[in-house]
């Protein structure tokens, strides 16, 4: 069955970098479509970015552009979430959730991981 | 950037009842809606996809349907395991999430 795992999330400085993965098993990784969602603490859910089957195409919510960078491995089935200069405002859950369907790209998010959680604070 | 409007943000209602989300699109988005169920504690759960269609094995007291800017998500008789927040997503451009809808058993 699907199964998306996020790990990489702790307490880091403001100003700080930390890298999320998410390994994927259950499904062939390189033919989704994958995205990163976050929640901060008792608010709702916030789409971060997203990134084409092949790795081809990424785009970025306006609140992390130019901070966080999404990639992935299709070789190691892992999708990864680079944030740098990180924010007390981006404290929240981060979840990786795959495409609904097999090879399109930003329609719905199908499976979801259970979320890391990342916490910014001095 | 396009902005989803849901309401209400809380409700009550007893067990057996119908219950109705709506969700308000700032444009045109055709039938590019979806809805989610997150549990306290719990990950999202993709129910409805392109406004209508219910994802497989989510059970058939729920639906979905709208079009264009005007949304509307449905249980049909409201059951305990049903606790949970509700959330549209929109995919007309990147992806945006309306505020959820907090759903409670009076």
């Amino acid at each position: 069955q699907v199964q998306l795992v996020e790990s990489g999330g702790g307490v880091v400085q403001p100003g700080r970098s930390l890298r999320l993965s998410c390994a994927a098993s259950g499904f062939t990784f390189s033919s989704y479509g994958m995205h990163w969602v976050r929640q901060a603490p008792g608010k709702g859910l916030e789409w971060v970015a997203v990134i084409w089957y092949d790795g081809s195409n990424k785009y970025y919510a306006d609140s992390v552009k130019g901070r966080f960078t999404i990639s992935r491995d299709n070789s190691k089935n892992t999708l990864y979430l680079q944030m740098n200069s990180l924010r007390a405002e981006d404290t929240a859950v981060y979840y990786c959730a795959r495409e609904r369907g097999l090879g399109v790209v930003v329609t719905a998010m199908g499976y979801w991981g259970q979320g890391t959680l990342v916490t910014v604070s001095s | 950037d396009i902005q989803m409007t849901q309401s209400p943000s809380s409700l009550s209602a007893s067990v057996g009842d119908r219950v109705t989300i709506t969700c308000q699109a700032s444009q045109d988005i055709s039938n590019y809606l979806n809805w989610y169920q997150q549990k306290p504690g719990k990950a999202p759960k993709l129910l409805i996809y392109d406004a209508s269609n219910l994802e497989t094995g989510v059970p058939s007291r729920f639906s979905g349907s709208g079009s264009g800017t005007d949304f509307t998500f449905t249980i049909s008789s409201l059951q305990p395991e049903d606790i949970a927040t509700y959330y549209c997503q929109q995919y007309d451009n990147l992806p945006t999430f309306g505020g959820g809808t907090k759903v409670e058993i009076k």
